[in-house]
């Protein structure tokens, strides 16, 4: 079992549709949670940061974690022709455990279509 | 401007040849990763190196060599020994030793002739 997993899609909604991406772990060590948004033939950007549990809130981006259910969300309102990318998770243990390596999910691909 | 710059853009591979993919950064991070990239495969991690001069293996170093001789550059070099180098090959860097948070170069695409 990959110790992040993440449907890789492909995903297709209209321009203005709610997106929900999401991750399961395994590691319950995982404290610090990421996604990164990555163009076509191009380097992954970081996104969204979270640490331990709770939500988080970018403009039209809304990160979640739920520790106990080993499952993060990433959520797009509004969502826009722009936003059509692979979509990253990625996860890290605690500082100090593993000298700062990410583990990521393969990644969801989205398509926002006018 | 401050970020990672990875060279060349393409690279091309005849076969038992050593080539060598470049990786810059003038962020002033500490450490430095090297990530590769297959359809549908997400990143698995090949090299990375916390300090100048000492560096770590990831899942998937077979084929693979490193150097960190200087702190803004961390160049990988693909040897004959990887027998299926074809792939999307991402260089990024962090802050600090244990910093979550990995920055990413606009990687190199090698391909095999």
């Amino acid at each position: 079992q990959k110790e992040v997993e993440q449907d890789p899609g492909p995903l297709s909604v209209p321009e203005g549709a709610i997106v929900s991406l999401n991750c399961t772990y395994s590691n319950s060590a995982f404290q610090y949670f990421m996604w990164y948004r990555q163009y076509s033939r191009k380097g992954p950007e970081l996104l969204m940061y979270t640490y331990s549990s709770g939500n988080k809130e970018d403009g039209r981006f809304t990160a979640q974690v739920d520790k106990s259910s080993k499952y993060i969300s990433l959520f797009i309102r509004d969502s826009q022709p722009s936003d059509s990318a692979t979509y990253l998770c990625a996860m890290s243990r605690p500082r100090g455990s593993t000298l700062g390596r990410l583990y990521f999910g393969r990644g969801t691909q989205l398509t926002v279509w006018p | 401007d401050g970020g990672i710059t990875q060279s060349p853009k393409y690279l091309f591979r005849k076969e038992g040849q050593n080539v060598t993919l470049s990786c810059e950064q003038n962020l002033n991070h500490d450490a430095m990763y090297w990530y590769r990239q297959d359809p549908g495969q997400g990143l698995r991690l090949i090299y990375y190196s916390q300090i100048v001069n000492d560096f770590q293996k990831g899942d998937i170093a077979e084929g693979y060599s490193v150097s960190r001789e200087k702190k803004e550059s961390f160049p990988l070099t693909v040897t004959s020994a990887q027998k299926n180098p074809t792939a999307f090959y991402l260089c990024a860097s962090s802050p600090d030793r244990d910093q979550e948070t990995q920055y990413f170069g606009p990687g190199t695409r090698l391909l095999v002739l």
